[in-house]
């Protein structure tokens, strides 16, 4: 159990577009999802913590208007790249935990890798 | 804040052999709880073993056991008979309240036959 599914799991797109990536927790509801960017060898960086209809809660340094996340259900959390640039090229991995059992414990999609060309 | 620390990027052993991780860590949190994640060439995460701070006993996963020194605020993990499939980029992370995890910079760990 406790598994987390995202889509797309390679995305290119070119330069001002967006693109929506989407996190689901499919056998069992989240409590609280949360967004990771990664770069090549290195570790993963927070973006930002969401709760099902509530805003989320973003990390300093990343930008809110550019990075949306809309957390419309307690499966489901989106995570919009708003005119994307080259430099946003990286891989995107959501999590999400559960309030039983293991609270604190968090569950890892396998990630999103986002080209902008 | 919390502040996680492996000392090591890279880390190398030979098949069957033992192999140990590092990772320290400061906080003045008294209920907080560690992990160890891999990382395979996949990039999916996975939790390798977890520790309750509030558990004197190290816990323990078939191959892979860590030794938690909570005074000294250490958490380093312990792979014995190490396999090929053992090889991946490892991360310490430390988690308390709001379920919210700090990672350390990760060791990329090569088994070699």
């Amino acid at each position: 159990g406790a598994v987390v599914s995202q889509h797309p799991s390679w995305v290119i797109c070119k330069s001002g577009t967006s693109v929506k990536i989407e996190c689901r927790s499919l056998d069992f509801q989240a409590t609280t999802m949360f967004w990771y960017r990664q770069f090549p060898k290195q570790s993963l960086m927070l973006m930002a913590t969401s709760n099902e209809g509530s805003k989320a809660t973003y990390e300093q340094g990343v930008e809110k208007d550019k990075f949306l996340i809309n957390h419309a259900s307690l499966t489901l959390s989106t995570l919009t790249v708003t005119s994307a640039h080259p430099e946003d090229s990286s891989f995107y991995i959501c999590s999400a935990t559960r309030a039983s059992p293991l609270a604190y414990e968090q569950y890892f999609g396998p990630g999103t890798r986002l080209t902008v060309t | 804040a919390q502040t996680v620390t492996q000392s090591q990027p890279e880390m190398s052993v030979q098949e069957a052999e033992t192999v140990t991780l590092s990772c320290t860590y400061d906080t003045s949190e008294n209920n907080y709880y560690l992990f160890w994640y891999k990382q395979p060439p996949s990039r999916q995460m996975i939790l390798v073993i977890r520790q309750e701070a509030y558990k004197q006993q190290n816990a323990t996963e078939n191959r892979f056991s860590v030794n938690f020194q909570k005074a000294a605020k250490s958490f380093s993990l312990k792979i014995s008979d190490s396999q090929l499939g053992d090889t991946a980029m490892y991360f310490c992370a430390f988690g308390a309240s709001g379920s919210r995890l700090t990672f350390g910079e990760g060791t990329q760990l090569t088994v070699n036959p």
